[in-house]
């Protein structure tokens, strides 16, 4: 059984860049046929696509694609997020999750979630 | 950024049948399958539904799911109490990538 599991800072400074790690077990990364992908759900609210990673590429959300950037470590089969120039409006809890090729929105596995506040 | 509308809330009685629906347009439901996940609140969401109608090992057959043209359904059959919760749809839009639902907020009378 996969598991997935997200670390990070809890808390990050205005205009500063956010970064996570999601670390996979129970399965290597490398080994095709799944879309890594990161989600984010502001607080009290619901849940918003970042986009995902997989050993072919990348795919990431529009309204934030200027600002994000995923990358895969085989070696230690972890996949990671960065996201620059926060602000309040990016203080969420981030989920990695796994999708298989065929349809990138079966989220089958999801890690347990990281919340990430943005304030001075 | 939420593309695809649901209702906020829904309601029933132990043992009714709720029904939760999910609209979109034609360049995500109208052209892709709809899934479907179910967050208690504190944890993470849970893969409910897939490929329109299919359920993953170990969800109860009371949760069903169906499209039609733009638009999908989840049907909760038999509530019970452990049913409330948050519930998502999801799907592939051609132009934005993966767009989920606003999320319909489940209670048990």
């Amino acid at each position: 059984q996969v598991q997935l599991q997200e670390s990070g800072p809890g808390l990050v400074k205005p205009s500063q860049t956010l970064s996570l790690t999601c670390t996979v077990s129970g399965g290597p990364i490398y080994r095709g046929g799944y879309h890594w992908t990161w989600i984010r759900q502001h607080p009290g609210k619901g849940l918003e696509w970042i986009g995902y990673i997989y050993s072919g590429g990348t795919s990431y959300n529009p309204s934030l694609k200027s600002r994000v950037s995923m990358s895969l470590d085989t070696s230690k089969n972890q996949l990671s997020l960065k996201l620059t120039s926060v602000t309040a409006a990016d203080t969420a809890v981030y989920y990695c999750a796994r999708a298989p090729y065929s349809s990138s929105t079966i989220f089958d596995q999801w890690g347990q979630g990281t919340l990430v506040t943005v304030s001075s | 950024q939420s593309v695809l509308t649901q209702p906020p809330s829904a309601s029933g009685t132990p043992g009714q049948r709720v029904i939760i629906s999910c609209s979109g347009s034609s360049s995500n439901i109208g052209s892709n399958t709809v899934n479907w996940y179910q967050q208690v609140p504190g944890t993470a969401p849970k893969l409910l539904i897939y490929s329109n109608n299919q359920r993953p090992s170990g969800v109860p057959d009371r949760f069903s799911g169906s499209k039609s043209g733009t638009s999908a359904s989840l049907a909760i059959s038999g509530l019970q109490s452990e049913d409330e919760a948050d519930y998502y749809c999801a799907a592939w839009d051609d132009s934005l990538g993966g767009v989920f639902g606003t999320g319909t907020k489940v209670t048990v009378l």
